[in-house]
């Protein structure tokens, strides 16, 4: 079944530290990747996507994520969190199957001053 | 307006009454999706249109009722809603849902209780 893996339900760093947020996804064939944020109460905002194209992805707000074909992942990194950074990120596949994506189950991120 | 808006942004409602969640996208978007979002879950798809046609239903139940009446609007209606319904129902759209690289925008989303 395609599926997709988002390791930690939450991640605590301190303002300045780095940020890792791992996704791994199921791999029947190429698929598109997403990150998503959601901040508190509010919907979904894009931060990158991938889509066959460069392996390393930018994004907005400082993010980045790396496709790795050989380890099914899509982790997402920033090297310097911010306080602003504080919300629940989500990875998404999509395998070209009439708009459906798949989404992670999520992973709260709090950054500590 | 821009990007995606849906009202209202919170409901309340009783199990026996009927209320219609409406979101609208100014992107010029051809495809419009319904999700719902609830605690400890992950986001689950419910309706998909693409230029006004219904193209995934996933398998929710008859209480809830989708309209599309053009690209740029969808409904959801609601009765006889369970207390198990209330979560956060996120509308989203795309140009359309051809390939797999189209990403979505998503409104803001709509916070039902059901009492």
């Amino acid at each position: 079944a395609q599926s997709v893996t988002q390791l930690d339900s939450h991640v605590s760093v301190s303002e300045g530290t780095p940020v890792l947020l791992r996704c791994n996804y199921s791999s029947s064939y190429s698929p598109s990747l997403f990150w998503y944020v959601q901040h508190p109460n509010k919907g979904l905002q894009l931060l990158l996507k991938y889509t066959s194209a460069a392996t390393l992805v930018k994004g907005i707000n400082g993010f980045e994520a790396e496709f790795k074909k050989s380890e099914t992942s899509f982790h997402l990194t920033k090297p310097s969190a911010h306080m602003s950074d504080a919300a629940e990120y989500f990875c998404v596949v999509s395998y070209n199957q009439g708009g459906k994506l798949i989404f992670g189950q999520g992973t709260e991120l709090s950054v500590k001053p | 307006e821009t990007g995606v808006t849906q009202t209202p942004r919170h409901l309340v409602m009783g199990m026996t009454n009927k209320k219609s969640l409406k979101c609208e996208q100014h992107l010029g978007h051809n495809a419009m999706y319904w999700y719902k979002q609830s605690a400890k879950k992950p986001l689950e798809l419910m309706f998909v249109y693409n230029f006004k046609e219904q193209t995934e239903n996933n398998s929710v139940p008859s209480r809830f009722s989708p309209e599309c009446p053009n690209s740029s609007h969808l409904f959801l209606h609601l009765h006889t809603l369970q207390p198990e319904d209330s979560a956060l129902y996120l509308c989203a759209s795309s140009q359309d849902i051809a390939g797999g690289s189209s990403e979505q925008y998503f409104g803001p989303g709509t916070r039902l209780t059901v009492t």
